[in-house]
């Protein structure tokens, strides 16, 4: 069974400024790494995955993550964040079984 | 417009009456799935279904049960509901493809359901 990991559950930054919202998994075998945005009162909506290949992988909105494997670890990055990005953040990872496991979500807030 | 519909959006309901969360999506979509959402648990997969007629548990099923009769439909079954049971609901669907298990999610807008 795998497990996910989101360390910070509130991460609050300046606009404009860089964040790094992390995430770190644990599984007995490959996994695929999703990250999702869920914006205030809406359902969720796929910002990047990593499947296989480079492990930076690019994203909407100009949010990227880098999968390193000796780590566990999947943290998404933006240079320069804007207040629009203010939203609730969860990584994902899906094993060899056809179902998916959620962390338990970062809330960004960017500020003025 | 492509997309995965929910209702209700918001019930608030007694515990043990029966209701049904209905789920449909216009896409054409093979894998169909549910999560519950609470805070700071993030989302817990309850059911999900790779195909018609074809549905397995996910990591929380206990209290609920799904069918799938039909592609687009994917309805969530509270047989006798109860308060731990109050949670925001997801539906979601992922297109055919070689494996949906590394396919895009897409889900809906959420049903709010309180029991009392």
């Amino acid at each position: 069974a795998q497990s996910v990991t989101q360390l910070d559950s509130q991460v609050p930054v300046f606009e404009e400024a860089p964040v790094e919202l992390r995430c770190n998994y644990s599984s007995s075998v490959s996994v695929y790494l999703f990250w999702y945005v869920q914006y205030p009162n809406q359902g969720l909506q796929l910002l990047l995955k990593y499947l296989s290949g480079s492990t930076l992988v690019k994203g909407i909105n100009g949010f990227e993550a880098e999968f390193n494997k000796s780590q566990t670890s999947f943290h998404l990055r933006k240079p320069s964040v804007h207040i629009s990005d203010t939203a609730e953040y969860f990584c994902a990872v899906s094993d060899h079984g056809q179902n998916f496991v959620f962390g338990p979500g970062t809330r960004l807030s960017v500020l003025p | 417009e492509a997309q995965v519909t929910q209702n209700p959006r918001y019930l608030i309901t007694v515990t043990g009456k029966k209701l049904t969360v209905t789920c449909s999506q216009n896409m054409n979509h093979e894998y169909m799935s549910w999560y519950r959402q609470d805070p700071g648990l993030g989302l817990r997969q309850i059911y999900y279904s790779m195909n018609v007629e074809v549905t397995d548990k996910g990591d929380v099923p206990e209290g609920y049960k799904v069918s799938r009769k039909e592609k687009r439909n994917f309805p969530l079954i509270l047989e006798s509901p109860s308060p731990n049971q109050t949670s925001l609901y997801f539906c979601a669907s992922s297109p055919p493809g070689h494996s949906s298990r590394t396919d895009t999610q897409y889900f809906g807008p959420g049903t709010r359901l309180t029991v009392l």
